[in-house]
């Protein structure tokens, strides 16, 4: 499989909104609805943000959001703060027991 | 508490063998699959595979399979991630990684602490 497609990098100031987006194919992100998003900060391990498209884990802020239309999914962060400057990757299911990840996206909050 | 806590950094030789490590603890090892996913220096994520340690049933990414061997031992609650003959293009940090299922697929839940492994003559 080959690795989803995300923006090397988005920006915005604090207080906006941004958008990452992940572009895979109808063999993984348009044929399940099983998304999930990590937040890396550097030198430390991947953080599960959201998964199955749109679900949060206890614990993260609704400020985080998902969601998906045909092959791209995306993660949509609100009010951002300067903690959410990190590395940002989708992850999609691909079929029995495979997944894929996409290349990554660098989030830099001005 | 949930945590997946890896083995020490490595520093190796081409050609050399290794066998790195993660423990689980606070959870039912036997109930969850278990992933390692690859971090190349200042690169994004890789997929490897992943691991029932219940039964040691063991799938593949295509890239790795044959690269790498993933096991477990489950009185020990530990998964492992092991090379025969390690080459430079194996320097990467590898993060094991708790899956949860919901339907047909899981998602990382809980991350390991890395585990950087370094192969250079």
């Amino acid at each position: 499989q080959s690795a989803l497609t995300q923006p090397r990098s988005v920006s915005g100031s604090p207080g906006q909104s941004v958008t990452i987006s992940c572009t895979g194919t109808s063999s993984d992100v348009g044929g399940y609805n099983y998304v999930s998003w990590y937040q890396q900060h550097p030198g430390k391990a991947p953080k599960l943000m959201i998964f199955d498209v749109s679900k949060r884990p206890s614990g993260v802020r609704d400020r985080f959001s998902g969601s998906k239309s045909g092959n791209t999914a995306s993660l949509t962060i609100s009010g951002l703060q300067a903690d959410d400057e990190a590395d940002y990757y989708c992850c999609s299911y691909a079929g029995t027991y495979t997944w894929v990840f996409g290349g990554g996206t660098k989030l830099t909050v001005l | 508490e949930v945590q997946l806590v890896q083995s020490g950094a490595e520093v190796k030789k081409p050609g050399e063998s290794l066998k790195i490590s993660c423990r689980g603890s606070g959870f039912s090892f036997t109930d969850y699959w278990i992933a390692w996913v690859r971090q190349m220096p200042g690169k994004g994520l890789d997929y490897m595979g992943i691991i029932y340690p219940g039964d040691s049933d063991t799938r593949y990414s295509p890239s790795f399979q044959g690269q790498v061997t993933i096991s477990a031992d489950k009185s020990v609650n530990t998964a492992f991630l092991q090379w025969s003959s390690l080459k430079a293009s194996d320097t990467a940090m590898y993060y094991c990684a708790r899956f949860d299922y919901t339907g047909i697929s899981g998602h990382a839940n809980y991350w390991g602490q890395g585990t950087l492994v370094t192969v250079s003559s």
